[in-house]
């Protein structure tokens, strides 16, 4: 069962690159690495998710090194609006695997 | 498309009593996937179910029970209530399950128990 850790808060400046990161050292061979976003009373919403190397879509990269025992979400000149708490997600099917959500980090975005 | 509803959005129930949120997914989404979280503990899996069977279950007690029907839609329901089982309760579905495919969530049951 894979325990993962994330810094609790962060903090940025507009305009700025944001990068957290989730250490995960017991991760296991078929997990893959998720990362959300969860605003005030909603659900969380997917940002971008991995297995290895690295990944990039429209609004995030997620660096994800050889051992795979971390891995880091880069946003990319962040804005106000991506106040909000991040979570990674570690996990894989099978009835002996289990979903392991991070602690989450919460990040505040400034002027 | 729509998106994936919960139902009640809140919900107050007195201990010992047992409740059943209902989780609407995604057309075409076969897996849906229960969480809880407090802030003591952040976000908990429950379970997951595809295809009417339950696939996956995280660490809690047997009192927290789902099922899924037919048409993917599911309940969770938590017998006895502990005053410890006030929590936000989200559901998510995905087409193949949340660790490898996109999960959309919903925007959650408040449970309170007093």
């Amino acid at each position: 069962l894979a325990k993962t850790t994330q810094p609790i808060s962060m903090d940025s400046y507009e305009g700025q690159e944001v990068n957290i990161t989730c250490s995960h050292n017991n991760i296991a061979t078929n997990d893959y690495i998720t990362w959300y976003q969860q605003f005030p009373s909603q659900g969380p919403r997917f940002i971008i998710q991995g297995y290895k190397t690295k990944v990039t879509n429209e609004v995030a990269s997620l660096f994800i090194p050889a051992d795979r025992k971390s891995s880091t979400l880069s946003l990319p000149r962040v804005s106000l609006s991506d106040t909000a708490v991040y979570y990674c997600l570690v996990g894989s099917t099978g009835t002996a695997s289990k979903l392991t959500f991070g602690t989450g980090t919460r990040l505040q975005v400034t002027l | 498309k729509a998106g994936v509803t919960q139902t009640p959005r809140y919900l107050i129930k007195t201990r010992g009593q047992q409740v059943t949120l209902s989780c609407s997914p995604i057309s075409g989404h076969r897996s849906v996937s229960w969480y809880q979280q407090t802030p003591g503990q952040g976000l908990q899996f429950l379970f997951e179910y595809f295809s009417e069977t339950q696939r996956n279950k995280g660490n809690f007690p047997g009192r927290f029970s789902g099922r899924q029907f037919s048409n993917s839609r599911s309940e969770m329901n938590v017998s006895t209530l502990e005053l410890g089982d006030s929590a936000l309760y989200l559901c998510a579905s995905s087409s193949q399950g949340p660790w490898n495919t996109e999960a959309f969530f919903g925007q959650g049951t408040r449970l309170t128990v007093v």
